[in-house]
């Protein structure tokens, strides 16, 4: 079974670019959650999405949007790039059903530098 | 987003020793507790969880302590192993998938 796929791997931005990040998630899960990775702010949650719809937002302005497609895979845009914006940008998916279980199964992610 | 304070930031053990490392929270909210190890270069992998009904949960050489009233939990790794050596990262969980991890726990394994 193929795992959770994130591309680009890797991309370089300047300020005030946009960039666009693209989540498959594993076969048959629903639910894909997005989480940035810094040195100094660790993991926080950005959002997840469940069957096309929204089901949680984590505390990030408004910069910072996602959707899902019919078929589970996810994107991320953040627009306005800022510097602070650098991170690995981290997709993870789970079957979604149900109460928390907690059992995400994270990409490799997407590392964003903004110059 | 309530906070989850993971403690240490970096340990070295030798092989063979006993890695501990602790975490508190305070959202009592959350009631699922996992643990995830992430290897440079690499996404996060779960390795174990606990519910807060449970004081112990062992898998292997890892084993979680939970507790409820403290609202404190801890991962111990015994017989620590050089394949060990990775980043170490608990969370909390409530309603969704929306976890809350902590800061991270870099562990060093010397042979």
């Amino acid at each position: 079974k193929a795992g959770v796929t994130q591309t680009p791997r890797y991309l370089i931005k300047t300020r005030g670019q946009q960039v666009t990040l693209s989540c498959s998630p594993i076969s048959g899960h629903r639910s894909v959650s997005w989480y940035q990775q810094t040195p100094g702010q660790g993991l926080q949650f950005l959002f997840e999405y469940f069957s096309e719809t929204q089901r949680n937002k984590g505390n990030f302005p408004g910069r910072f949007s996602g959707r899902q497609f019919s078929n589970s895979r996810s994107e991320m845009n953040v627009s306005t790039l800022e510097l602070g914006d650098s991170a690995l940008y981290l997709c993870a998916s789970s079957w979604g059903g149900g109460m928390n279980t907690g059992e995400l199964f994270f990409g490799e992610g997407s590392r964003l530098t903004v110059l | 987003q309530q906070q989850v304070k993971q403690s240490p930031q970096s340990l070295i053990v030798q092989k063979g020793g006993i890695s501990i490392i602790n975490c508190a929270y305070e959202n009592t909210a959350f009631d699922y507790f996992p643990w995830y190890q992430q290897f440079p270069g690499k996404g996060p992998a779960l390795l174990i969880a606990i519910r807060p009904d449970v004081s112990e949960k062992k898998e292997g050489r890892f084993t979680i302590s939970f507790n409820k009233s403290a609202k404190q939990f801890s991962l111990h790794i015994m017989d620590s192993q050089p394949g060990d050596s990775a980043t170490y990262f608990c969370c909390g969980g409530d309603a969704g998938n929306m976890l809350t991890f902590g800061g991270g726990t870099r562990l060093m394994v010397k042979p």
